[in-house]
């Protein structure tokens, strides 16, 4: 039984299009997070949710929506997609203040 | 200050052999010090992880060995073996009120073990 999955595992799409990844945690933990991973493969924290409410927002455009539904759930809708934002994104769950997080394995998106 | 510093960028191990991962970082706020490991395709796992106040933790053949004073910390796989072979991430972590803890990644290690 997979802890956190993110659907779907890639997306390919055009530049300008409008896409959604979806993210759900069986954890019970009450944060969830989404990092981005770059071509370098450097991982950088992109939005923290506790409870629903929005915590950490790391100066992420506002193209980049984050919206959670309830504490389970984290999904990252994403507008007018640029050739930059080509990354691999990953969902994470932790139950603070235990700092242990959890991720996700990951959506290869990609923009053409 | 919110950085961390990993090194090598890549390393190369022989089976049997010990492989080092080095990390340092500067803000002392910094309260717990994960490790990930990553296989292509895949999240990162968490490996194992220390408290600052703690100088040394083992489990199994990985052990980290964290100098607060020189905040550095560092990864060691004892008996590397070919299935050891991924990229490892050091991180630090910064808590916001209970609420939700920030990682900031090291720039990872690629390990190849050769048979």
């Amino acid at each position: 039984d997979t802890a956190v999955s993110q659907t779907p595992k890639y997306l390919v799409t055009q530049m300008g299009n409008d896409k959604s990844i979806k993210c759900e945690q069986n954890l019970g933990h009450d944060t969830m997070y989404w990092y981005k991973q770059d071509s370098k493969k450097f991982l950088k924290i992109m939005f923290s949710y506790n409870n629903k409410e929005l915590i950490i927002n790391e100066t992420v455009p506002n193209r980049f929506s984050p919206k959670s539904p309830d504490k389970a759930h984290l999904n990252l809708h994403i507008n007018s997609l640029e050739l930059g934002d080509s990354a691999v994104y990953f969902c994470a769950s932790s139950h603070p203040p235990a700092p242990e997080a959890f991720f996700g394995q990951g959506t290869r998106l990609t923009v053409v | 200050q919110q950085q961390v510093k990993q090194s090598p960028q890549s390393l190369i191990v022989q089976k049997g052999g010990i492989s080092i991962i080095n990390c340092a970082y500067e803000n002392t706020a910094f309260d717990y010090f994960p490790w990930y490991q990553q296989f292509p395709g895949k999240g990162p796992a968490l490996l194992i992880a220390i408290r600052p106040d703690v100088s040394e933790k083992k489990e199994g053949r990985f052990t980290i060995s964290f100098n607060k004073s020189a905040k550095q910390f560092s990864l060691h796989i004892m008996d590397s073996q070919p299935g050891d072979s991924a990229t490892y991430f050091c991180a630090a972590s910064i808590g916001y009120g209970g609420a939700t803890n920030k990682l900031i990644f090291g720039t990872g290690t690629l390990l190849a073990v050769q048979p």
